[in-house]
């Protein structure tokens, strides 16, 4: 059981450069989310997909695209990278319940020059 | 404009004495709260929560107290180990989602 995993781990782009950061979870779980993290700002959520089939932007969802694959994938894409998309990257993962405890995959660092 | 707030950046404890890691919020709607802990290059673990109908929570050395008169909850850990020592992010539930504070950096003392 891995758990939630996302590749790749650590990713350079130059400006206007396109990616994909791939994110999956074998837990059966229902919801996934994708989140930045920068300093003192903590964790902002981008997208969220609450079931397979449905996505819905978060706090910060400008420059970026996401596909639900399948129950398991949840992939987020950079069509044209900025400097200001420089950040960790967080794939997470819940039953959908009362308690929304995420699980969390280990994060892409990616620096956008 | 944060909704959860951390306003301690940092803070250090001397091993086997308490840590008290605070958090404010602004939005009355929050119904559950939650702890995660983070250590360098990995993803966030959650720790402990809360539902806005109690006012304690304990699990083990964790212990959450909610206030919801002052907006405002605290995570004690009786004793600190330096094992401890990590990011800690408090987290609110308003509907769907979770939102995050910036978190606070707790070293522990051997």
């Amino acid at each position: 059981n891995a758990g939630v995993t996302q590749t790749p781990k650590f990713q350079v782009l130059k400006t206007g450069q396109s990616m994909t950061l791939q994110c999956a979870q074998d837990m059966n779980h229902n919801s996934m989310y994708w989140y930045r993290q920068d300093p003192g700002m903590g964790l902002r959520l981008i997208y969220y997909s609450a079931s397979e089939g449905t996505t819905d932007k978060g706090e910060v969802p400008n420059g970026y695209n996401v596909s639900r694959l399948n129950k398991r994938e949840f992939s987020l894409r950079l069509e044209s990278a900025a400097p200001s998309q420089t950040s960790v990257y967080f794939c997470a993962s819940n039953v959908a319940g009362d308690t929304y405890e995420q699980y969390f995959g280990p994060g892409t660092r990616l620096t956008v020059t | 404009d944060q909704q959860v707030k951390q306003n301690s950046p940092s803070l250090s404890v001397q091993e086997g004495r308490i840590s008290i890691l605070n958090c404010d919020y602004t939005n009355s709607m929050f119904d559950y709260f939650l702890w995660y802990k983070k250590y360098p290059a990995e993803g966030p673990t959650f720790l402990i929560s809360i539902s806005s109908i109690k006012d304690k929570n304990e699990d083990g050395r964790f212990t959450v107290f909610l206030n919801k008169s002052a907006k405002h909850l605290s995570l004690h850990i009786v004793p600190s180990q330096p094992g401890d020592s990590a990011v800690y992010f408090c987290a609110a539930r308003p509907y769907d989602k979770v939102i995050f504070g910036p978190g606070t950096s707790l070293s522990v003392i051997p």
